[in-house]
């Protein structure tokens, strides 16, 4: 059972322009959602995150949006740049017993054209 | 200390082989994980350490998989009889929890693992 998926594999974007991710998630146990960015042969790099208490988080170009009663939530880049082209993975927090573990969706594939 | 770093970063095996791969963490994170991601796929987890104590296991870590983390710095992941489908990449996060309002992990660049 996939809990958190992202549904769209790639996504095309002009320099310049914004850059809409999109996430559902279908667990409503899960509490904190982070966005993570990886390039190919490295390991995932966090971008940003949010609380399940909050609707919005803001770091410099990157927004996450948090809408709890769709269980959804969109990560914006704006303005986009080539650097950003890269897979972008949506993860929730779920809690263990004692911890927590990331459930990643399948990623993204965002490529930025100059 | 930059990171967490894994080695080796790549790792060619005959199918029953057993292999071996580390983690070093960054220092002073006293949580580790290892996750498993195969292509087309997001991470996904496999076993999870406080410390020197292994608190967590996925029903994915089949008992030919086991993990160490002695003195609670680096970690071991060895696969015994490896199989075909074991082939993907491991890859090793950390993080460090003085509270329970951030939950980011840290990973490092990952061991490919090709069984042939």
């Amino acid at each position: 059972d996939q809990q958190v998926k992202q549904n769209s594999p790639s996504l095309s974007v002009q320099e310049g322009r914004i850059s809409i991710l999109n996430c559902d998630y279908t667990n409503s146990m899960f509490d904190y959602f982070l966005w993570y960015k990886k390039y190919p042969a490295e390991g995932p790099t966090f971008l940003i995150s949010i609380s399940s208490i909050k609707d919005k988080n803001e770091d410099g170009r990157f927004t996450v949006f948090l809408n709890k009663s769709a269980k959804h939530l969109s990560l914006h880049i704006v303005p986009s740049q080539p650097g950003d082209s890269a897979v972008y993975f949506c993860a929730a927090s779920a809690r263990m017993e004692y911890g927590n573990k990331l459930v990643f969706g399948a990623g993204t594939i965002l490529r930025v054209k100059s | 200390d930059t990171g967490v770093s894994q080695n080796p970063r790549h790792k060619i095996t005959k199918r029953g082989q057993n292999v071996t791969f580390r983690c070093d963490p960054i220092s002073e994170h006293n949580r580790l994980y290892w996750y498993r991601q195969t292509l087309g796929q997001g991470p996904e987890f496999l076993t999870y350490f406080q410390n020197e104590a292994q608190l967590e296991k996925s029903r994915l870590l089949s008992d030919r998989f086991s993990a160490e983390r002695p003195k609670g710095s680096f970690s071991t992941l060895e696969i015994q009889r490896t199989e075909q489908g074991d082939s993907a990449m491991y890859l090793c996060a950390s993080s460090l929890v003085w509270d329970r309002s951030t939950y980011e992990q840290y990973f490092g660049p990952g061991t490919r693992l090709t069984v042939t």
